[in-house]
């Protein structure tokens, strides 16, 4: 597609349930980038794909927070045990090339967790 | 660390004035350096990208910036303010922990009011 697709747009969570998010990128585009915006409009940075392979992961909290990219498949990013700081807005971005030359951004998922 | 940062959280001007919003970034080497505007409720749009060459850069919607070197700036300008120039404007530097994928460090954005 042409655009980022990113479902779903809202998810409420209770606190210690799972989320699950996930990220269609364009077609062609080879990397993906997940981003948390939080409160106060401070974008953190998560982790990036080239195809199915992780690039560089030095943003996400090893503990709960897990991200694949498999073929013929959206992306998805995965947060066991949600709790309450988790609740942000969650972009996904794609690029042709690795340096986000276009970095196309995605609606964002808005997670709630209660 | 490379870091961003955008002196203005708000800043109103009335509809028909000139813009500048102002960044500054701290990066040791050439940046790749991005301004974005996000409407409420929407994601990330790019207004324009600076990587090499002129400094002058022009992008869509009547926006230009300026590469300043010397002074670590990147300010976003518009010499005509429309009403739905009203949205929140992030400055972000590109910086890589190697060749390929290159992740975005952002500013924490300056809020723009525009009166009719």
């Amino acid at each position: 597609g042409e655009e980022v697709a990113q479902t779903p747009k809202h998810l409420v969570r209770g606190e210690g349930q799972k989320a699950k998010l996930y990220c269609a990128p364009i077609k062609g585009h080879s990397y993906v980038f997940w981003y948390q915006q939080v409160l106060k409009n401070e974008f953190k940075f998560l982790i990036s794909f080239q195809n199915e392979n992780v690039f560089d992961e030095t943003g996400m909290p090893k503990e709960r927070f897990s991200a694949k990219c498999l073929p013929n498949s959206p992306c998805s990013l995965e947060i066991q045990a949600t709790k309450l700081e988790d609740s942000a807005v969650y972009f996904c971005a794609s690029s042709k090339t690795g340096v986000t030359t276009e970095a196309f951004f995605g609606q964002g998922t808005r997670l709630t967790v209660v | 660390a490379q870091s961003v940062t955008q002196p203005d959280i708000h800043i109103t001007v009335s509809e028909g004035a000139s813009l500048e919003l102002r960044c500054n970034y701290s990066y040791g080497a050439t940046p790749y350096l991005f301004w974005y505007v996000q409407s409420p409720g929407q994601g990330l749009q790019l207004l324009l990208k600076y990587f090499s060459g002129d400094t002058l850069v022009q992008g869509i919607k009547g926006f230009e910036a300026e590469f300043k070197r010397s002074q670590s700036s990147f300010n976003l300008r518009k010499p005509s303010v429309h009403w739905s120039d009203a949205a929140e404007y992030f400055c972000a530097v590109a910086a890589g922990s190697g060749a390929g994928s290159y992740q975005l460090t952002f500013g924490k954005g300056t809020k723009l009011s525009v009166i009719p």
